[in-house]
């Protein structure tokens, strides 16, 4: 399997426009996690799916953030509007249960200008 | 306070050992994790205990565990100027998804 594989790995944009981050997790995984990772605050768990219904989204900073997963292999993070203080490096991970150890993707890199 | 709590940096010699320390607060803790993230890539597990246990072995790693006073320590025998990256700890306690500290960037010099 290729791993967790995210697009794309940078984004730039100006503020104000809609970001959409793609995930596509390892094939029998039914765990989705998306986080996010700044030097202000290090790692942030935003939301996460099982079974690909969300389950806690209570990391979700706005409502400007949203997340979906349409089918076990494709999720989505969307930020509408984008604000500069969104700019991080986003990070998709899935496993196979709680308790069981993460496989994260490359990453994200965001700049909202 | 954090959850789980890491120095920020450390610093070592090439061929010394290096020792990542955690604590963290969740008494109910299943599995404790290291992960790696090297630069431009993300997080990669490196090694996990569970609760019950005190020590874990895997090649030049060795993790220590104390139970007691909720403390996490990740050993690298002979570090490697490889070696140098950021090392997070984590912990899946109540909630049983992990929780990360903020991560320990580990510096490797000749």
């Amino acid at each position: 399997d290729a791993g967790v594989i995210q697009s794309p790995r940078h984004e730039v944009t100006e503020m104000g426009q809609e970001v959409t981050l793609r995930c596509k997790p390892i094939s029998g995984h039914d765990y989705l996690f998306w986080y996010r990772q700044t030097m202000m605050r290090g790692l942030e768990l935003l939301i996460y799916f099982n079974n690909n219904v969300p389950i806690d989204d209570s990391g979700m900073p706005e409502d400007r953030f949203s997340a979906k997963m349409p089918n076990a292999s494709f999720s989505t993070l969307k930020i509408q509007p984008s604000e500069p203080r969104d700019s991080a490096v986003y990070f998709c991970a899935s496993g196979t249960g709680v308790n069981e150890k993460l496989f994260f993707g490359s990453g994200t890199q965001l700049s909202v200008l | 306070g954090e959850d789980v709590e890491q120095s920020l940096f450390l610093s070592v010699r090439e061929g010394d050992s290096s020792v990542i320390n955690c604590t963290y607060t969740d008494s109910s803790s299943t599995y404790l994790y290291w992960y790696k993230q090297e630069p431009g890539a993300g997080l990669q597990l490196l090694t996990y205990i569970f609760s019950n246990m005190d020590m874990k072995q895997d090649q030049r790693l060795t993790v220590l565990l104390n139970k007691k006073d909720k403390h996490l320590s990740l050993r690298i025998a002979d570090t490697q100027t490889g070696d140098s990256a950021i090392y997070f700890c984590a912990e899946s306690g109540g909630s049983y998804i992990p929780t990360f500290g903020r991560g320990t960037s580990l510096i490797v010099h000749p």
